[in-house]
């Protein structure tokens, strides 16, 4: 298994520009996760779902789609990026049958915006 | 809404020190607990965890014990080692399957030799 894999792992954007975080998993996880890790704020929720065609917004969803057409996949877009948008990126899976609730976190996107 | 608080870092300690970093929590109903560590330029990984009251959980050494009473669970361990060195995460989740985790903010962990 590789477990959940995040790519790319380092990306610089110019403001404005909009770009996809892509994260896939192979563990038949229904549940996946979008943080945001920012220094002295721990991990914020961006969006999550709970399945495939399902997702909702978390805490800090402004400036993020995703959407979920597979199990496996949940991509992130950012649709114009922006400044504040600098921050390390990582995606997490968990299924409820594991219980309870660990969640499996991918490696990191580190994303600088200019 | 649901908090959790962190002593704040970094921690320096020397190789085999005793090691406390303490978490509380503000939750409306009944969380299970957790903490996950973080290794230099790696994502979070489960360190442990603890589902109700009085649980204690434990892995690698560390430690940590659901206090309802007092809403903590601070995470312990006897003698840290420079591998030890990370950060660490304090978080709680309501969630049926914890889709809705909260994390404290990290405390930043260096051992020296």
């Amino acid at each position: 298994n590789a477990g959940v894999t995040q790519t790319p792992k380092f990306q610089v954007l110019k403001t404005g520009q909009s770009m996809t975080l892509q994260c896939a998993q192979d563990m038949n996880h229904e549940y996946m996760s979008w943080y945001r890790q920012d220094p002295g704020m721990g991990l914020r929720l961006i969006h999550y779902s709970v399945g495939a065609g399902i997702t909702d917004q978390g805490e800090v969803p402004n400036g993020y789609n995703v959407s979920r057409s597979t199990t496996e996949d949940f991509p992130l877009r950012l649709l114009s990026a922006a400044p504040s948008q600098t921050s390390v990126y990582f995606c997490a899976s968990s299924c409820p049958r594991d219980g309870p609730y660990e969640q499996y976190f991918g490696p990191g996107t580190r994303l600088t915006v200019t | 809404g649901d908090s959790v608080t962190q002593m704040e870092g970094p921690v320096t300690l020397s190789e085999e020190a005793f090691l406390t970093i303490n978490c509380t929590y503000t939750a409306t109903g009944y969380p299970s607990l957790f903490w996950y560590v973080q290794y230099p330029g790696e994502g979070l990984q489960l360190l442990l965890k603890a589902t109700k009251a009085d649980d204690k959980g434990s892995n690698k050494g560390f430690e940590a014990t659901y206090r309802k009473e007092t809403t903590s669970f601070h995470l312990e361990k006897g003698s840290v080692q420079v591998s030890d060195s990370a950060v660490y995460f304090c978080a709680l989740s309501e969630e049926a399957y914890g889709q809705n985790f909260v994390f404290g903010p990290g405390t930043r962990l260096s051992v020296l030799p």
